[in-house]
């Protein structure tokens, strides 16, 4: 168990329609990642929050946006969604905002299906 | 976008010593070297990552060379439980942003 907590675990929505996906960081770390991982393909980097301040963008959709509350804890919403948009979908945390021998850990993922 | 090559796919019999290559010939003296295994759609899990000395953990040992701009990771007595996709990476920075991208990584299946 990484500690880093993600609902909800399996979701299967109808093209056209908004979902949100939550995320609960480890306690204490301050950053919060997504990415993004479809069918056989390798995992895509999202999105990065560091202390509720977005800190670096991927290949986010327009469709997508994401934030940190004040708690830490973040969502990804997902909108307009399309039969492509079905993936599993990965958070993860850190302490620190950058990579210089910060550990990064993930949690289980949240499988969304567009039907 | 990552900065890693690694082979796509490995053997290995169990309980014999994994040994797997990653080339990162770009690295910049400040980029830490980290590596994790996702094992079959579940949440990419940590293994280990280094700088530029060798590193152990439960888990494996780093080998990071001289010049920096390969490494191995070894699992010492590798079992079933070990087959997993095996992720080398390193930080890349784009338009000033830190971001860990991940490769195709090297497939491991450890054979009884």
């Amino acid at each position: 168990d990484s500690g880093v907590t993600q609902t909800p675990k399996h979701l299967i929505t109808a093209t056209g329609q908004r979902v949100t996906l939550r995320c609960s960081p480890r306690s204490g770390d301050l950053s919060v990642y997504w990415y993004q991982q479809s069918l056989d393909q390798g995992l895509q980097f999202l999105i990065h929050y560091y202390n509720g301040e977005e800190r670096a963008k991927g290949n986010i959709l327009e469709r997508f946006s994401a934030q940190q509350f004040p708690d830490l804890h973040s969502e990804l919403n997902l909108s307009s969604l399309e039969l492509g948009d079905s993936a599993l979908y990965f958070c993860a945390s850190s302490v620190a905002g950058s990579f210089s021998g910060n550990t990064i850990y993930f949690g289980e993922g949240s499988w969304l299906t567009v039907v | 976008d990552a900065k890693t090559t690694q082979p796509p796919s490995m053997d290995c019999a169990e309980g014999r010593a994994a040994n797997l290559p990653c080339n990162h010939s770009t690295i910049s003296g400040n980029e830490y070297v980290y590596w994790y295994r996702q094992i079959h759609s579940q949440g990419p899990q940590y293994i280990i990552h280094g700088l530029k000395n060798n590193e152990t953990n439960e888990m494996a040992s780093l080998i990071i060379t001289e010049d920096r701009k390969s490494s191995t990771l070894i699992l010492p007595h590798a079992t079933l439980r070990d087959t997993a996709v095996y992720y080398c990476i390193v930080r890349v920075v784009i338009q000033g942003a830190q971001k860990l991208v991940f490769g195709q990584g090297t497939r491991l299946t450890i054979n009884p």
